[in-house]
C-alpha cells in the first residue's frame, strides 16, 4: 500500500462549490505539506503543518484553507472554487532528514 | 529572494547518450538540496539530497554533484525508462523546517 495517499484522484466541480480534497499518510511523519502544480510555474506551496496543533500558511494560501484531524490526515479545502483554481494538487510529508514525500496527485478542474 | 533555475526546460537524448541536467540556486545559506523525479500524472519521487560542496551521491544511472552555487544530475547512458521530468529543490539555513523551493524542472525524453 502507499505510503501517502489522497482522494479523490480527479475532480471536475463548478465555480462557487466548495470541496475537499483529503491526505492521508502511514509514514508516522509530523509534517505534512499541501502543494499545487501548475503548467510552467513548478510546486507551489499553499499550507504546511508540523504537528496537529501548528498550521502555517505557504506562498499561495489565499482562497485555501486546511485541518489536520490527526498525525496522520491533513485536508484541503477551497471554501468557494474558482476556475484559476484548476491544477494538480500534491500532499507530502517529510522525514527525518526533510526529505519528502508525495501522494499520487488529485487533478482538480473548476468549471 | 531564494530562488532554483533549472535548465534545460527540455532535454531529448537517445538511449545511451550521456548528458546533464543542471539546477542553479540563489539562497542565503543553503540547508540541503534535493533531487526528485516525476512521472506524468504521478508525484514526485524522492531520489538524492545533498548538504555541502563537493558532495556526490549516485543510483543506477544517476549521479548529483553540488558546488556552492547549482547542482548537476547526470545520467549515463539513459535508457527510455529514465524519461521523466527531474525537479531539483533547496532548503535554506533559517527557512521554516523542512520548507523547500522547487524548481520548474527539465523534461527528459530518452528515444531508443
Amino acid at each position: 500500500d502507499a505510503d501517502v495517499t489522497q482522494t479523490p484522484r480527479n475532480r471536475i466541480t463548478k465555480t462557487g462549490k466548495r470541496i475537499m480534497l483529503e491526505c492521508s499518510q502511514t509514514k508516522g511523519h509530523d509534517r505534512m505539506y499541501w502543494y499545487r502544480q501548475d503548467p510552467g510555474l513548478g510546486l507551489r506551496l499553499i499550507y504546511y503543518s508540523f504537528d496537529v496543533k501548528d498550521i502555517n500558511k505557504g506562498e499561495i494560501s489565499d482562497g485555501y484553507s486546511v485541518s489536520r484531524q490527526a498525525q496522520a490526515k491533513f485536508s484541503l479545502s477551497l471554501e468557494s472554487a474558482i476556475p484559476n483554481q484548476t491544477a494538480l494538487y500534491f500532499c507530502a510529508t517529510a522525514g527525518e532528514f526533510d526529505e519528502q514525500y508525495f501522494g499520487p496527485g488529485t487533478r482538480l478542474t473548476v468549471t | 529572494e531564494d530562488q532554483v533555475t533549472q535548465s534545460p526546460e527540455a532535454l531529448r537524448l537517445q538511449e545511451g547518450e550521456s548528458s546533464s541536467l543542471n539546477c542553479s540556486y540563489t539562497v542565503s545559506g543553503l540547508r540541503g538540496l534535493f533531487w526528485y523525479r516525476q512521472d506524468p500524472g504521478k508525484g514526485p519521487e524522492f531520489l538524492f539530497t545533498l548538504y555541502s560542496a563537493g558532495e556526490e551521491k549516485e543510483k543506477e544511472r544517476l549521479k548529483a554533484t553540488l558546488t556552492k552555487k547549482e547542482s548537476f544530475l547526470h545520467i549515463t547512458a539513459p535508457k527510455p525508462e529514465d524519461s521523466a521530468t527531474y525537479l531539483c529543490a533547496v532548503q535554506a539555513l533559517g527557512g521554516s523546517q523542512g520548507n523547500l523551493i522547487f524548481g520548474k524542472g527539465t523534461k527528459l525524453s530518452v528515444k531508443p
